[in-house]
């Protein structure tokens, strides 16, 4: 059974406090990693997809890596409006399957 | 680019009303569109696809005849949630994947853009 597991389930953080979220995932046949933002009482806004092991996609102060097991979301320096709750998606046949999410909440 | 619209954003109902919530891709056209619900503090839960033309994939355990979903046309999908009842409430969202070669906007065709939500409450 495909499965998605996001850790930790909450992250405090000090503005400039770099640091890294994890999204550890099992499933018959990757066809995709996503991360997505999601604000409270909104839709998920995404940030990246990552395809292959070794791949590495950036987009300001957040960078997405991915292995054959897991992918990581690190924020470096990161700033108030960086607070969010961070999703992860495999695709999962067509689908997207969501871990529970990484809420991050950085103080000035 | 990508824009995803959900309308409304906020609705409240009475027990046993129906509700309709609509899902259009703005600026893209979205042969397949996908119905979430997020409970409270949760991650969000595939409800059903819907693919242009034909019915609704429903996900094991999601009644289709409470939760009926219409995808007349490219860029609009609707759910209609049929003799609302307080557990229903929940935060409702759509997502829309562009087609295979379609606009420059996105890079994949795998990716989903998702809607602002609907926040649906009966009472």
């Amino acid at each position: 059974e495909d499965q998605v597991t996001q850790s930790p389930e909450a992250l405090r953080l000090q503005e400039g406090e770099s640091s890294s979220l994890n999204c550890s995932y099992t499933v018959s046949g990757l066809r995709g990693l996503f991360w997505y933002r999601q604000d409270p009482g909104k839709g998920p806004e995404f940030l990246f997809t990552l395809y292959s092991a070794g791949e590495e996609k950036e987009k300001e102060r957040l960078k997405a890596t991915l292995t054959k097991k897991e992918s990581f979301l690190h924020i470096t320096a990161p700033k108030p409006e960086d607070s969010a709750t961070y999703l992860c998606a495999v695709d999962s046949w067509g689908k997207l399957q969501f871990g529970a999410g990484t809420q991050v909440v950085v103080t000035p | 680019g990508a824009v995803v619209s959900q309308h409304p954003s906020r609705v409240i109902c009475k027990s046993g009303t129906s509700v309709k919530i609509e899902c259009r891709s703005l600026d893209f056209q979205a042969t397949t569109m996908f119905w979430y619900r997020q409970f409270p503090k949760q991650s969000l839960m595939l409800m059903a696809t819907s693919n242009e033309g034909s019915k609704a994939t429903y996900e094991q355990g999601v009644e289709k005849d409470k939760f009926l979903i219409n995808h007349a046309s490219l860029t609009l999908s609707t759910l209609t949630v049929t003799s609302a009842h307080p557990e229903d409430s929940s935060f409702y969202i759509c997502s829309a994947k562009d087609r295979t070669g379609g606009t420059k906007i996105v890079s994949s065709y795998n990716e989903q853009f998702f809607g602002p939500g609907t926040r649906l409450t009966v009472l």
